[in-house]
């Protein structure tokens, strides 16, 4: 069964750093363009970043360039989102997504459960 | 940067209803806009792509259709199962975006 699972999330103090995971089973991931999805509480969506597979270019959000980075461990089937300088406003469940083909040019057609990420003193 | 504005914010509704939700961008594109579904609790489950294309296992009831800078989802015959909140999202040029969303609940 093809699924996508987060990890990492937890409760931080602003200024503080996570790095989130999202394990692929059941697909080669690394072959798909794939990003993350976040969503405050009792808010809508709001993208993050996106990788491309076919060309391995990133792409982010203005609200988190310059203190996210979004990267890839082909080896272990995994996404990651390194988020550094974190403030209140990043408190969110945060989503793994996968797109379809190799292009960073698509929507998301299979997403995970979500992590969630609350930044906090 | 590409904004999306959704209209209503919410819909009241009943089953059978054909319900019309609107997605209208800041610059005209006319490809890559998706149509998302999301229950409380649950990642959102992609309905539609590239304007009009209908995802495997998605009822024909939702269709996609766009008219220069705006796009629309609308919901042939409301069923129980679409009480839900829905969300276009570009992916025509970065920064992606979503919209703000639409909650259809029950009249």
């Amino acid at each position: 069964d093809v699924q996508l699972l987060e990890s990492g999330g937890g409760l931080v103090q602003p200024g503080g750093s996570l790095r989130l995971s999202c394990v692929a089973s059941g697909i080669t991931f690394s072959t798909f363009g794939r990003g993350w999805v976040r969503q405050p509480p009792g808010k809508g969506l709001e993208w993050v970043a996106t990788f491309s597979g076919a060309s391995s270019l990133t792409y982010y959000a203005d609200s988190v360039k310059g203190r996210f980075t979004i990267s890839r461990d082909i080896s272990k089937n995994t996404l990651y989102l390194q988020m550094d300088s974190l403030r209140e406003e990043d408190t969110a469940v945060y989503y793994c997504a996968k797109g379809r083909g190799s292009t960073a040019f698509a929507p998301f057609h299979m997403w995970g459960r979500g992590t969630l990420v609350a930044v906090s003193a | 940067d590409i904004q999306l504005t959704q209209s209503p914010s919410t819909l009241s509704a009943s089953v059978g209803d054909r319900v019309t939700i609107t997605c209208r961008a800041s610059e005209t594109f006319t490809r890559y806009l998706a149509w998302y579904q999301q229950k409380p609790g649950k990642a959102p489950n992609l309905l539609v792509s590239e304007v009009t294309k209908l995802e495997d296992g998605v009822p024909s009831r939702f269709i996609g259709s766009a008219s220069g800078p705006e796009f629309t989802l609308t919901i042939s015959g409301l069923q129980p199962d679409d009480f839900a909140t829905y969300y276009c999202q570009q992916y025509n040029t970065f920064p992606s975006s979503f919209g703000q969303g639409t909650k259809v609940e029950v009249k």
